[in-house]
């Protein structure tokens, strides 16, 4: 079965510095990968994903994420993190297709002037 | 880009009335819509597959006869609570296969 780790429940980062939020998954073909953010209150909006090809993705608001299939990881970075950047954000992993997606548990941001 | 309407985004109902939640694809059509339910400060587990035209999957643990699903058309998926109870209490969001499974807005259902 798949399944998605996020290691991090809590990070607090200073506004204007990078951020890597980490994401391991268990999947035992190619993952279809994804990473939403949540803000309080809010849906889902989608950042990235990741189906094939280049491993390196980029996404909205200057996210990006690097699927390393040796490392069964797909980490999200940001170069300079904004304000409006704290929410939460949820790593999931789908299984292709119409299948259904995985969640992590999530990791919430903070960013601290 | 793909979108997925729900409403309502937020609902209060007394305990043991029920509650539809309508999940909407406006652009496009979704064969396949997905029902999460996440409660506070934690991850979204997936209730149920909807599929059009068919009965819906259910996750283990989730009981099909309180949480209703209807996927009559390739444009709507319903979810209804029924005789909903404090413990229903939570977050729905719904989804459909579009762009990297396109995600409604939520609702926030309050059993008092």
């Amino acid at each position: 079965a798949q399944s998605v780790t996020q290691p991090d429940i809590h990070i607090t980062v200073s506004e204007g510095a990078s951020l890597e939020l980490r994401c391991n998954y268990s999947y035992g073909a190619t993952p279809y990968l994804f990473w939403y953010v949540q803000s309080p209150g809010q849906g889902l909006q989608l950042l990235l994903k990741y189906f094939s090809g280049d491993t390196l993705v980029q996404g909205i608001k200057g996210f990006e994420a690097e699927f390393k299939r040796s490392q069964s990881s797909f980490n999200l970075r940001k170069p300079s993190v904004h304000w409006s950047d704290a929410a939460e954000y949820f790593c999931a992993v789908g299984d292709g297709g119409y299948q259904k997606v995985t969640f992590g548990t999530g990791t919430k941001l903070q960013v601290i002037p | 880009g793909a979108v997925v309407s729900q409403h309502p985004s937020w609902v209060i109902c007394k305990s043991g009335t029920s509650v539809k939640i309508e999940c909407r694809s406006l652009d496009f059509q979704a064969t396949t819509m997905f029902w999460y339910r996440q409660f506070p400060k934690q991850s979204l587990m997936l209730m149920a597959t909807s599929n059009e035209g068919s009965k819906a999957t259910y996750e283990q643990g989730v009981e099909k006869d309180k949480f209703l699903i209807n996927h009559a058309s390739l444009t709507l998926s319903t979810l209804t609570v029924t005789s909903a109870h404090p413990e229903d209490s939570s977050f729905y969001i719904c989804s459909a296969v579009a762009n990297g499974y396109t995600f409604g807005s939520g609702t926030r259902l309050t059993v008092v």
